[in-house]
């Protein structure tokens, strides 16, 4: 089966500017998360998305948002970017919730950098 | 909330060596996942660990979850090239009615040849 598709692989941005990653889960996965992977700080929940409603958030500034499509696809936005939001952005997807199944199965990432 | 802690940080060892990472929890783990990352790429999914005192093996690579510690050990036997990257335990914690995983901050293995 095909696994999770993040695009875009790379990303350059400037300060100020604003970013939507997407995530395109497992067919039959129906739960999103996304995470933040930083070397400072490890990887951080953002959010989780399931049947296009935000069930879970991090802490994260307001700046970070998501969506879910009624095909299970999930974008996230980044807006005002600053120069610590580079960072390896991870979606992952499960069946139904998080932990259930085999587990949470991940993207490649969309690896972020703001100039 | 929980936290992870991972031990040791980084790892260098000889090809054919046995080695073994340690994830330990500050609170009781339910739910511990292992996984592997070669560097700025995602996460390859190892195990899933519910219940105490569980242990699985995949090929050259056993984990096993002492729920009483609170800890989770990944062992790896016979250790090759292919092994090297970074090793992440990650916790289910509920919150919300919803779950989401803490990760470690990961070990990093080299193994050389």
């Amino acid at each position: 089966k095909a696994g999770v598709t993040q695009t875009p692989r790379y990303l350059i941005k400037t300060r100020g500017q604003q970013v939507t990653l997407s995530c395109s889960p497992i067919s039959g996965h129906r739960s999103v998360s996304w995470y933040q992977q930083t070397p400072g700080q490890g990887l951080q929940f953002l959010f989780e998305y399931f049947s296009e409603t935000q069930r879970n958030k991090g802490n994260f500034p307001g700046r970070f948002s998501g969506r879910q499509f009624s095909n299970s696809r999930s974008e996230m936005n980044v807006s005002t970017l600053e120069l610590g939001d580079s960072a390896l952005y991870l979606c992952a997807s499960s069946l139904v919730m998080p932990g259930w199944g085999d587990g949470y199965t991940f993207g490649s990432g969309t690896r972020l950098t703001v100039v | 909330s929980q936290e992870l802690e991972q031990s040791p940080q980084s790892l260098i060892v000889q090809e054919g060596k046995n080695l073994t990472i340690n994830c330990t929890s500050s609170k009781t783990l339910y739910g511990l996942y292992w996984y592997k990352q070669k560097y700025g790429e995602g996460l390859i999914f190892l195990m899933m660990l519910q219940k105490g005192g569980e242990e699985k093996s995949h090929e050259k690579i056993t984990a096993k979850l002492d729920e009483k510690k609170q800890q989770s050990s990944l062992h790896i036997t016979a250790s090759q090239p292919s092994h090297a990257g970074i090793y992440l335990c990650g916790a289910d914690e509920t919150q919300g009615g919803s779950e989401k995983l803490v990760f470690g901050k990961g070990t990093k293995l080299t193994v050389n040849p």
